[in-house]
């Protein structure tokens, strides 16, 4: 079975600096994706970037990017220039390649406060 | 552009009691699913479908029923409601399954059994 671990419940960072947050998951399976959600308080979740294992390059999107370490199967977020609007929970997600399901396996998320 | 509109966004239920909470969307997605969000706990998937007429089961179905009549629509149905039911339910939908592009979430529906 996957699992996804988010070992940062809460993390502060300074507007304008840049914060990196941590994901670590466990499979046993080759290929798959890898998600990072944004939840701010209106509560909708919004994808930030996604990952394919198969992909060495890491994705980037604008001010997001990831740090995909496919061998010790880590993938963390990084947030620069951070900004007031970044302040939100953000989850970890996986789901396996050509998955019936398309079940998406959560951490527990990392509650980001972006300070003025 | 709607999206996921999930109906209603709160709800306050007895022990006992039985509600539907409504889901649809008009992006003619094949797959739809339901989620739950508990503290500490990230989303947990209870139940999803890949087209009308078809249904299958998720990690935490228990408690719940649902049925898909057409493509737009994806009701989640609570037959007795329990405290262990008080949540926040998501539904999310992608263009079919096995497509690992983004999965569309609505924005959450807070459910509080007394």
């Amino acid at each position: 079975a996957q699992t996804v671990t988010q070992s940062q419940p809460e993390m502060s960072v300074q507007e304008a600096e840049t914060v990196t947050l941590s994901c670590t998951y466990d499979t046993s399976e080759s290929n798959y994706y890898l998600f990072w959600y944004k939840q701010p308080p209106s509560r909708q979740m919004i994808l930030v970037i996604r990952q394919e294992a198969y992909k060495q390059q890491n994705a980037t999107e604008n001010r997001f990017s990831v740090n995909f370490q496919k061998a010790a199967k880590s993938f963390s977020l990084k947030i620069s220039d951070s900004q007031l609007g970044d302040t939100a929970m953000y989850f970890c997600a996986f789901m396996k390649h050509s998955s019936a399901t398309n079940k998406l396996i959560f951490g527990t998320g990392t509650l980001l406060a972006v300070q003025p | 552009n709607a999206g996921v509109t999930q109906t209603p966004k709160f709800q306050v239920l007895k022990t006992g009691q039985s509600m539907t909470l409504q889901c649809a969307q008009d992006m003619n997605h094949e797959y739809m699913s339901w989620y739950r969000q508990d503290p500490g706990m990230g989303l947990r998937l209870i139940h999803y479908s890949v087209g009308a007429g078809i249904t299958d089961q998720g990690e935490v179905p228990n408690g719940y029923n649902v049925s898909r009549s057409t493509t737009e629509d994806f009701p989640l149905r609570l037959l007795s409601a329990a405290p262990s039911q008080t949540s926040v339910y998501f539904c999310a939908s992608s263009y079919q399954a096995g497509f690992t592009g983004e999965l569309f979430f609505g924005e959450g529906s807070r459910l509080t059994v007394l």
